[in-house]
């Protein structure tokens, strides 16, 4: 079955911690997006990219990294600069000029111990 | 900068009336208004879209209703069921240059339909 796969489900991260979540897709899209959630504040775009090797900051870019080294994936790694990183991780892919139909994984809940 | 105003925040609906959400943007340049489903601990999906120039689409139990002039639009749900229970996000599209078409989402409503 074609989707996106995310991974962990849950995540802890420690003070000082760096930590990466994954995202794989096998829907072959050449855009993949991060989303984070929390409780009222709707889906904020973090990083976009719409082809291997170049992505671009979205609306709250900072504490967050990127990569993109193949088309199926986009891992995002949560810095220790990020001083409020318990959030609800979403990522999703879309084709290009099609971004109004976004394919999201389950998402991966990131807590602070 | 909040460019998708969305309300209510949460809605209780009887079984088998309507659901009705609403959404405000103030973006003239989005060209295409997506709504999202979301069942807890799941990612969103895609539940219908509209562009600018139309004023309603129907799909099955769910219809946009949009009015350009005042750059809103908003989601029925009709003979809203138990399942229907869940957050609806509407959100926006920025006009398709390529890099810059990204989807502005609304905070959420979280739909209840009680028996």
């Amino acid at each position: 079955d074609g989707g996106i796969t995310q991974s962990p489900k849950y995540l802890f991260r420690k003070e000082g911690q760096n930590v990466t979540l994954s995202c794989e897709q096998n829907l072959n899209h050449d855009a993949m997006y991060w989303y984070r959630q929390d409780p009222g504040q709707g889906l904020r775009l973090i990083y976009y990219s719409q082809i291997v090797n170049d992505f671009q900051k979205g609306d709250i870019a900072e504490g967050y990294s990127v990569s993109r080294e193949k088309k199926e994936s986009f891992p995002l790694t949560v810095t220790s600069a990020q001083k409020n990183p318990t959030a609800f991780y979403l990522c999703a892919s879309s084709i290009i000029g099609r971004s109004e139909k976004l394919f999201f994984g389950s998402g991966t809940q990131l807590s602070v111990l | 900068q909040q460019q998708v105003k969305q309300s209510p925040q949460s809605l209780i609906v009887q079984k088998g009336g309507i659901s009705i959400i609403n959404c405000a943007y103030e973006n003239t340049a989005f060209d295409y208004f997506p709504w999202y489903q979301q069942f807890p601990g799941k990612g969103p999906a895609l539940l219908i879209a509209i562009r600018p120039d139309v004023s309603e689409k129907k799909e099955g139990r769910f219809t946009i209703s949009f009015n350009k002039s005042a750059k809103q639009f908003s989601l029925h749900i009709m003979d809203s069921q138990p399942g229907d229970s869940a957050t609806y996000f509407c959100a926006a599209r920025g006009e398709a240059n390529f890099g810059n078409e990204k989807l502005t989402f609304g905070t959420g409503t979280r739909l209840t339909i009680i028996p």
